[in-house]
């Protein structure tokens, strides 16, 4: 099976940089997806690393280490609008589905 | 373009009784997974469909089932309700199947009393 750890929660400032972390062990590991899902609102896709390194995508970055089974998600020049959950997803050869993680409830405060 | 509709948003059921949901993915998507939210458990899958076929399927109870139609659109049942399916469900389209990028709807509300 698949275990996908992340923390509950997190509470950063306005304007700093916050790095949520997610750990996972799986077997035939296929990519590790990020989600942003805001309160009352569906899911949407911010992230894809496949290989191990950094993606840089405007103020997010996700980072993967496929030895150490671990990713994270660095957010910049943090703002209000970036409070929701964050969703951590692996995927696996063999059973092509996307394992979530419980998510992390990122509070941004001014 | 539309993005993935999810009908109705909000319903409450009893125990016992049945409940259907519906999904429209994005049109040119063929492939729609299913999922349940729930604060404790996060998003656990329930199955996918792609070409009116169910592709894979998550460990939920036979009460849980689910089909799609030719025009790619799909819905869920559930039936003998009990107050655990309580949940957010989630519907998301890709254009190919597997564990790809999904592009989620905003989700069914089922509250069971």
């Amino acid at each position: 099976g698949q275990n996908i750890d992340q923390p509950t929660e997190m509470t950063a400032t306005e304007g700093a940089i916050v790095q949520i972390n997610c750990t996972y062990q799986t077997s035939g590991f296929n990519g590790l997806f990020w989600y942003q899902q805001h309160a009352g609102e569906a899911p949407t896709f911010l992230s894809y690393n496949v290989l191990d390194g950094l993606e840089e995508k405007g103020r997010f970055s996700s980072f993967l280490s496929r030895s150490k089974g671990y990713s994270y998600l660095l957010l910049k020049e943090l703002q209000m609008k970036d409070s929701a959950s964050y969703l951590c997803a692996v995927a696996n050869f063999g059973n092509e589905k996307l394992t979530f993680g419980t998510g992390t409830r990122l509070t941004i405060i001014p | 373009k539309a993005g993935v509709t999810q009908t109705p948003r909000y319903l409450i059921k009893t125990r016992g009784q049945q409940v259907t949901l519906s999904c429209s993915p994005i049109s040119g998507h063929r492939s729609v997974s299913w999922y349940q939210q729930t604060p404790g458990q996060g998003l656990q899958f329930l199955f996918e469909y792609f070409s009116e076929t169910q592709r894979n399927k998550g460990n939920f109870p036979g009460r849980f089932s689910g089909r799609q139609f030719s025009n790619s659109r799909s819905e869920m049942n559930v039936s003998t309700l009990e107050l655990g399916d309580s949940a957010l469900y989630l519907c998301a389209s890709s254009a190919t199947p597997g564990a790809n990028v999904l592009t989620f709807g905003a989700g069914s509300r089922l509250t069971v009393l």
